[in-house]
């Protein structure tokens, strides 16, 4: 099966400026995950769907940081404007459903941000 | 606050080498997951553990949930080059979401 598909694989901007990334889950993956791994740091959950609704977006900075699933498929995230210390890997994961035991997540290459 | 507190943080080893790395936590995960990732990619799940004490083989790699189901180890044995990468452990309780230690670096040195 394809895996977890993300673009750009790469982004240079300067601060204050906007920047979209883009994933496409595995076929038939209801659960969609955005996850932001600053340098040396694991993973941290940004926002989580189930189809195109939000389950947990308890983490995410929302006065700058935007996501969204339509049609419960691809989902594109937004940062608008962003900071230095957004520089990080933006990875997007898809699980079959949302229970991870039962459904382990499939990650993407990630997205690497760099705010200068 | 970290809820998983892996360590080392980095290693650096001689291939055949034997290493244990830990994932320690002071709350109760209904599983937990490791992960492996390298440069550029991103992480890969090698193995979910459920049951406190369980013990589960991947060729040369031992992994354990500890009884009380707050921490757990991942053990090499004779260490190759392959192996190399960052090791995330990841606890979840029941159905809500992950959360990641911060990892372990190794680096197998041939």
């Amino acid at each position: 099966e394809a895996g977890v598909a993300q673009s750009p694989r790469y982004k240079i901007i300067e601060k204050r400026q906007s920047v979209a990334f883009w994933c496409n889950p595995i076929s038939g993956h209801a659960t969609l995950y955005w996850y932001q791994q600053i340098l040396g740091q694991g993973p941290k959950l940004l926002i989580q769907f189930q189809n195109n609704g939000v389950v947990d977006d308890s983490q995410l900075p929302k006065d700058r940081f935007s996501a969204e699933r339509l049609k419960g498929v691809d989902s594109t995230l937004k940062i608008q404007p962003a900071k230095l210390e957004d520089s990080a890997v933006y990875l997007c994961a898809s699980s079959a459903d949302i229970s991870s035991y039962n459904s382990p997540l499939h990650f993407g290459n990630g997205t690497r941000l760099t705010v200068t | 606050t970290q809820l998983l507190e892996q360590s080392p943080q980095f290693l650096s080893i001689q291939e055949g080498e034997n290493l244990t790395v830990y994932c320690n936590s002071s709350s109760v995960f209904s599983s937990l997951q490791w992960y492996r990732q390298e440069p550029g990619e991103g992480p890969v799940l090698l193995v979910t553990v459920v049951t406190g004490g369980e013990v589960k083989k991947l060729k040369r790699l031992t992994f354990q949930f500890g009884d009380a189901r707050k921490d757990s180890s991942l053990h090499i044995t004779a260490a190759q080059p392959g192996d190399t990468g960052l090791y995330l452990c990841a606890g979840a309780r029941g159905a809500q979401k992950l959360v990641f230690g911060q990892g372990t670096r190794l680096t197998i040195n041939p």
